[in-house]
C-alpha cells in the first residue's frame, strides 16, 4: 500500500484563490519531504525541500511567497499555492524518504500527485 | 553542473523486441533508482541500484549501474504493450537526500 498519501489528486481552483495540498507518510516519520512540480511530457522539478520544524528550502526560481510550504509534524507536509493563475496550473508531487542510514532505508516513495488546473 | 541524462528520450517498438534505456550522470554517486510513470500518475519504484555491477531484474524488466562508468541501462526483454510509460532514472545526492532526474524516456510498445 502506498506510504506516501497526498491530497486531493485533482483540484479546480479559480484565478486569485489559494489551494493547499497535503502530504502524509504514513508509515515511517519524514523529516524531510519534496515538492516537486510537472509540466506536460516533462521531468520533475524540485520547487523545494521542506525541512519538518524549520523553513523550507526553495530552488531558484521558485518564489516562497507564492508556493507556501508547512512541515508542521514529522508526518506532514503542505503546500499551500497562493493567489493562484493559470500559469500556475500543472501536476505537483511529493516525496518523501525514510530518514536515517543504511542502504536499506534509501527510497523515495511519491504521493499519488495533484492536477491542479486554475481556471 | 550535477546533469543526468537518459537516451533515447523517445522510443516506438513493437511487441515482442529487445531495447535498452541508457542513464548516464556526472556526478559520483552508488546510488540509482528507476521509477515508471503511467499518463496522468505519479511514479512508480521500479529498481533500486546502490552499489557498482549491481543488477536487478523484474519480470521483462532489467536494471543494471556501473558506478565507474556513470552509467546505468534499463533493458526490456519481449516487450508487451502493458510496459509503455515514461520511464526515469534519478541519481541519489547523498547530502540532503535529493534526487537528480532525468528527463525521462517515453517508451510506446505498438501491439
Amino acid at each position: 500500500g502506498a506510504v506516501v498519501s497526498q491530497h486531493p489528486s485533482r483540484v479546480i481552483c479559480k484565478s486569485g484563490t489559494s489551494v493547499k495540498i497535503e502530504c502524509r507518510s504514513l508509515d515511517f516519520q519524514a523529516t524531510t519531504m519534496f515538492w516537486y512540480r510537472q509540466f506536460p511530457k516533462q521531468s520533475l522539478m524540485l520547487m523545494a525541500t521542506s525541512n519538518e520544524g524549520s523553513k523550507a528550502t526553495y530552488e531558484q526560481g521558485v518564489e516562497k511567497d507564492k508556493f507556501l510550504i508547512n512541515h508542521a509534524s514529522l508526518t506532514l507536509s503542505t503546500l499551500t499555492v497562493t493567489s493562484a493563475h493559470p500559469e500556475d496550473s500543472s501536476f505537483y508531487i511529493c516525496s518523501a524518504r525514510r530518514p536515517g542510514g543504511g542502504k536499506m532505508n534509501t527510497e523515495a516513495f511519491f504521493g499519488q500527485g495533484t492536477r491542479l488546473t486554475v481556471v | 553542473e550535477l546533469k543526468v541524462e537518459q537516451n533515447p528520450l523517445f522510443l516506438s517498438m513493437q511487441e515482442g523486441k529487445n531495447y535498452t534505456i541508457y542513464c548516464n550522470y556526472s556526478t559520483t554517486s552508488d546510488r540509482l533508482y528507476w521509477y515508471r510513470q503511467d499518463p496522468g500518475k505519479s511514479l512508480e519504484s521500479l529498481f533500486v541500484l546502490l552499489s557498482n555491477g549491481a543488477v536487478k531484474q523484474e519480470g521483462r524488466l532489467m536494471a543494471s549501474l556501473d558506478t565507474k562508468a556513470r552509467l546505468s541501462t534499463l533493458h526490456i526483454t519481449a516487450a508487451v504493450h502493458d510496459l509503455s510509460a515514461t520511464y526515469f532514472c534519478a541519481v541519489d545526492i547523498r547530502s540532503n537526500y535529493q534526487l537528480i532526474w532525468g528527463a525521462g524516456t517515453k517508451l510506446i510498445i505498438k501491439p
